[in-house]
Formats: C-alpha cells, sequence, structure tokens
C-alpha cells in the first residue's frame, strides 16, 4: 500500500534552516507529484509548495517563495522540503502529501499523507 | 484570514445528517474541483472526496460532497462518534495560483 514516512521532529534556531524528508513506497514514484502543506500549532492546512517528480517542476504558495527548496531522489524515493531563514512563525507540523497527478495540474487532489515532522524554531 | 470560509464548529448526534459548508470565490470554488479532507485529532488529514463529490477508495457513502457556483458543502449521514473530527475543504485558486484550505470546521458528536 501506498506509504509517506517522514524525518522525525526537529528544533532549530531563528535564522537556521530545516530539510524534512518523506521516503515513499508502494506506488511508481516518479508518476506522482508530491506537494507539502503545514500547519501552525492549533491551527489550520496550508500549503506550501508542489513539486513534479517526473519533470522536476516546482509550484510555490506566494508566501513561500525563495524560502522553500523541494527536490526529490529517484533512487531512494524520497521527496525533500528545505525552508530557510526560519523564525517562530514557521514553528508547526509539516506533512508531505502525494498528488493525483503526475504534472501540475489545477485540478489534482492530494491522496495520501505523512505522518507529519514537526519544527520548532526558538531561541 | 482563509480564502475559503467555513464554519468554525458544527454538532450533531449519532444518526443525524450533518452539513459542513464552504464559501469561495470565482477565482477558486468557482473556476475548480473540491475536495474535503477529515483529520481526527493527533492524526494527519484523510481526503475523504475530491472532484467535488467522488469518494477515494474505503471512503463510506455516508460521506458525501455537493458544489453550485462558489460555495461547496459536505453531508456526514449516519452520524458516529468515530467522525468527531476537524474537517477542511480545498481547492486551487487562480488568482494566487495556488491551493488553498478552509480554516476547518470541528464537528462534534454529542
Amino acid at each position: 500500500q501506498v506509504r509517506l514516512v517522514q524525518s522525525a521532529g526537529e528544533v532549530k534556531r531563528p535564522g537556521a534552516s530545516v530539510k524534512v524528508s518523506c521516503k515513499t513506497s508502494g506506488y511508481p514514484f516518479a508518476e506522482y507529484g508530491m506537494s507539502w502543506v503545514r500547519q501552525a500549532p492549533g491551527q489550520g492546512l496550508e500549503w506550501m509548495a508542489w513539486i513534479s517528480v517526473y519533470s522536476g517542476n516546482t509550484n510555490f504558495a506566494q508566501k513561500f517563495r525563495g524560502r522553500v527548496t523541494l527536490t526529490s531522489d529517484r533512487s531512494t524515493s524520497t521527496v525533500y522540503m528545505e525552508l530557510t531563514d526560519l523564525t517562530s512563525d514557521d514553528t508547526g507540523l509539516y506533512f508531505c502529501a502525494r498528488e493525483e497527478s503526475r504534472d501540475f495540474w489545477r485540478g489534482s487532489t492530494l491522496d495520501s499523507w505523512g505522518q507529519g515532522s514537526l519544527v520548532t524554531v526558538a531561541p | 484570514q482563509s480564502v475559503l470560509t467555513q464554519p468554525p464548529s458544527a454538532s450533531g448526534t449519532p444518526g443525524q445528517s450533518v452539513s459542513i459548508s464552504c464559501s469561495g470565490s470565482s477565482s477558486n470554488i468557482g473556476g475548480n474541483y473540491v475536495s474535503w479532507f477529515q483529520q481526527l485529532p493527533g492524526a494527519a488529514p484523510k481526503l475523504i472526496i475530491f472532484r467535488n463529490s467522488q469518494w477515494p477508495s474505503g471512503v463510506p457513502d455516508r460521506f458525501s460532497g455537493f458544489k453550485s457556483g462558489t460555495s461547496a458543502s459536505l453531508t456526514i449521514s449516519g452520524l458516529r462518534s468515530e467522525d468527531e473530527a476537524t474537517y477542511y475543504c480545498a481547492t486551487w485558486d487562480g488568482s494566487l495560483s495556488g491551493r488553498v484550505f478552509g480554516g476547518g470546521t470541528k464537528l462534534a458528536v454529542l
């Protein structure tokens, strides 16, 4: 079955960067895209960015452009999300979520989710 | 402030039906498919409705979705205690060039 297993939580200092991994299994890796969604403590869901594993093309929410980098590794079926210049506002749970579409398509949905990685930003 | 507007809370008793609304605009719901996600306490979100009204495999048909114009709704019939969760609508917003979520509706089964 489809599995998305994320890296463990991390504690970072303001100004640092964090890189979260999402290791996949149970499906052809390059045939599906991947999005990242953030959830601040006690808050709702916020879409951050999307990568087409097939083409490497990316699409970012305006708020995160310039601070987020998405990459993928076909040899390990893993997608990575790096967020730079961290502030306390970046504290939250970060989810990877599989896009049903291989390439960018506005009609796509998020059909499988990782368990979430807690990133805490504190001095 | 979310681009998509949902009521913050809803409630019902076991066996009842409850509907959750999601209001948007022509740049998002009006021109794109709507999905619904269920997030149980302490868990990751789970897709329960996509393309406005379709069910993923394994999701019971007690959950139904509907879209009309710039609004969508999720109806849960035959309410059960295990339906107690937060529900989010989501769609694409052409003006923002990004996916947007509603603020979430916390459902209580009394």
